[in-house]
């Protein structure tokens, strides 16, 4: 299968951390990339290649993969952080991209 | 500074065709691979098309494919997406986007968004 699976909706303590999961076999041969996106906003890149932030993206944020399943940690969560997380991967032959169905996670 | 601009999108009727353009600045265009993402309102994203620098081959997402048709120009830094036939569900906002690396596997630029209504 392609398909590309999250938990449609986490909450997090401000400053506690939070992990959002992304489930599918795909994963199992291609890492996943991470997007947040905030209301009216294009998504933005925060990890990819599994673990690699872009310049601009904080060190609070992690990544890793375990078997068919992608993580992303937020270690100290800020209240800017609250935004639906998707993350993104290839189906088996490489050439098309998968979206999981996203993550909403608020920060309380 | 990486900039896409999207543009193209409106109100068309069910059948109808639209073409959305994206207009890239800010880095060599002709080496890097596109691609067209969609975002239903209230909903999730869902990829719909990408093209390889050199437009050998393109790929599409099964629910557009034999009606969408994604094309580019690297001489004008351009990139398109030709859609033909449209259905209702083919409502969404519609990102241009760029691959940070050729093998698809992550976006790290976005333009910021078309709006297509496929309404009567």
């Amino acid at each position: 299968s392609s398909e590309l699976t999250q938990d449609p909706a986490v909450s997090v303590a401000l400053g506690q951390t939070v992990t959002i999961t992304c489930r599918g076999d795909t994963l199992r041969t291609y890492f996943a990339s991470w997007y947040q996106q905030k209301p009216g906003q294009a998504p933005l890149l925060v990890l990819y290649h599994q673990d690699n932030r872009p310049s601009e993206i904080p060190d609070r944020f992690s990544g890793s993969t375990s078997g068919n399943t992608a993580s992303l940690t937020i270690t100290g969560a800020q209240a800017e952080d609250e935004a639906d997380y998707y993350c993104h991967s290839r189906d088996s032959s490489g050439n098309l991209v998968v979206f999981g169905g996203g993550t909403k996670l608020t920060v309380l | 500074e990486v900039q896409l601009v999207d543009s193209g999108g409106g109100l068309v009727k069910p059948g109808g065709s639209l073409r959305l353009s994206c207009e890239a600045s800010g880095f060599s265009f002709r080496i890097y691979s596109m691609t067209w993402v969609r975002q239903a309102p209230g909903r999730g994203l869902e990829w719909v098309s990408s093209i390889p620098p050199s437009s050998n081959y393109m790929y599409y997402a099964e629910s557009v494919e034999g009606r969408f048709t994604i094309s580019r120009d690297n001489a004008k830094n351009s990139l398109f997406l030709q859609m033909n036939n449209l259905r209702a569900e083919d409502t969404a906002v519609y990102y241009c986007a760029r691959f940070g690396w050729n093998d698809f596997s992550h976006i790290d630029h976005w333009g910021q968004g078309t709006l297509v209504t496929v309404s009567s």
